[in-house]
């Protein structure tokens, strides 16, 4: 099946920091990439989607220069957590779909962001 | 309202048993829909998709109901490792986001 990579899977940051997650498309290319966030206990809300050479879609409420993505290749998208702070600290996950796989999509591993 | 809701559960049943998810949606355009399954701390994984005319995958059994925007999954002979969030979504058709309802959690005892 497609996989989709996610970099890093874990960081600790201060607050104030950015933090950069990267989003890989393994075995297949993907014009659109999502970009997920999960609170604890919480459902996997939206933030934006991602599609390759032009701009992001955010989501109601998702601070598009807090919140950077770049989706320079058919295998790669990025999102930048800019100025973090305590309450950016959540499960971030990325999913990319295959076209004829009936709007399935695949999803990265996740990343773990905590800042202090 | 919430565009996917689900039971909150927690379920929590014994080795063996039969469970029922149900779960409504109130896009009335949504044409694609699954069940997922989350284990603590990972991505959601999908277990299956539904079709109108319900389907089948060994002991689950998912069914749609378009009338009624309404969805449900069915596990029998609970094992163990069934123990997860299962999440019910909905798509419209294309390359669209999924709706995520805020999960159930199911715990099978011993």
């Amino acid at each position: 099946g497609a996989v989709v990579s996610q970099h890093p899977s874990r960081v600790i940051c201060k607050s104030g920091t950015s933090v950069k997650i990267e989003c890989r498309s393994l075995d297949f290319q993907a014009t659109t990439m999502f970009w997920y966030r999960q609170f604890p206990k919480q459902s996997l809300m939206l933030m934006a989607t991602s599609n390759e050479g032009s701009k992001a879609t955010y989501e109601q409420g998702v601070e598009k220069d807090k919140f950077l993505i770049n989706h320079a290749s058919l295998t790669l998208s990025t999102l930048t957590v800019t100025s973090a702070h305590p309450e950016d600290s959540s499960f971030y996950i990325c999913s990319a779909a295959l076209a004829g796989y009936g709007n399935e999509q695949f999803f990265g591993p996740g990343t773990r962001l905590t800042v202090l | 309202r919430k565009e996917v809701e689900q039971d909150p559960g927690p379920f929590n049943v014994p080795e063996g048993a039969t469970v029922a998810f149900n779960c409504t949606y109130s896009n009335s355009a949504s044409q694609s829909f699954f069940w997922y399954r989350q284990d603590c701390r990972k991505e959601p994984k999908l277990l299956m998709s539904v079709y109108s005319s319900g389907n089948e995958d060994g002991r689950f059994t998912a069914q749609l109901n378009r009338a009624s925007q309404y969805i449900s999954l069915l596990i029998r002979d609970s094992k163990l490792s069934d123990s997860a969030t299962y999440l019910c979504v909905a798509s419209n058709s294309g390359n669209t986001p999924l709706v995520f309802g805020k999960g159930t959690r199911l715990s099978v005892i011993a």
